[in-house]
């Protein structure tokens, strides 16, 4: 069974400026990787698939990056609507699996 | 515009049973998979189960394995899961999600989910 790990557990970001969100996999789960954003009372939403590819209406300024164990995603310039908890979850083994989540708060 | 609405949550005393629902809209269900991903409270994601479009295929977590049953009606456009001997740590808000069409298991649509509390 994987396990996901993601750091850190909580993340302090100035509006404008940049996050760094990590996720590592136990082994190797290739570039089937999913993050997913949730903000309170509401349900996760997909932003990122196949470790890099933004799902539809997902703004730029959301990326990703990585294969095998290792994986970012990346806020380039945080907006008051982007401070939620983020997801990973790797899709290439059974049963599928979420990291515990990075929670973006307001610096 | 996709839309999944879960239903059948509630208060359950452990060794109870629950069957949770969820209808579906605004794509052709039959032609999707379809999952059950749970969260408890204050607490972080837990994949739960999952079924393929055509009912055959279905994957459970090891935690509910054995006492769970995911099915779907394709006519109705509905997406159940029986859980069965439900113990204090099944309690979380139950999230039914359309499986990503094309290349992998991961879940596009959500619902907002129905809370399932087990407490005497």
């Amino acid at each position: 069974e994987i396990e996901m790990t993601q750091s850190p557990a909580t993340l302090s970001v100035s509006p404008g400026e940049r996050a760094t969100l990590s996720c590592r996999a136990s082994q190797s789960v290739s570039t089937n990787l999913a993050w997913y954003q949730q903000k309170p009372g509401q349900a996760p939403r997909l932003l990122i698939y196949g470790a890099s590819t933004r799902a539809t209406g997902v703004p730029a300024r959301f990326s990703g990056s990585g294969s095998g164990t290792e994986f970012t995603l990346t806020i380039s310039s945080l907006q008051s609507e982007d401070f939620a908890v983020y997801y990973c979850q790797q899709y290439n083994n059974w049963p599928r699996a979420f990291g515990q989540g990075t929670k973006v708060e307001i610096k | 515009e996709v839309q999944l609405l879960e239903s059948g949550g509630g208060l359950v005393q452990p060794g109870g049973s629950l069957r949770l629902s969820c209808a579906a809209s605004g794509f052709t269900f039959s032609n999707y998979a379809m999952s059950w991903v749970r969260q408890a409270p204050g607490k972080g994601l837990e994949w739960v189960s999952a079924i393929s479009a055509n009912g055959v295929s279905t994957y459970y977590v090891d935690s509910v394995k054995g006492r769970s049953t995911i099915s779907r009606d394709n006519s109705k456009g509905t997406l159940y899961l029986q859980v069965n001997s439900l113990r204090a740590d099944d309690t979380a808000v139950y999230h039914c999600a359309k499986i990503f069409g094309s290349g992998g298991y991961f879940p596009e649509y959500w619902g907002r989910g129905t809370l399932v509390i087990v407490s005497s």
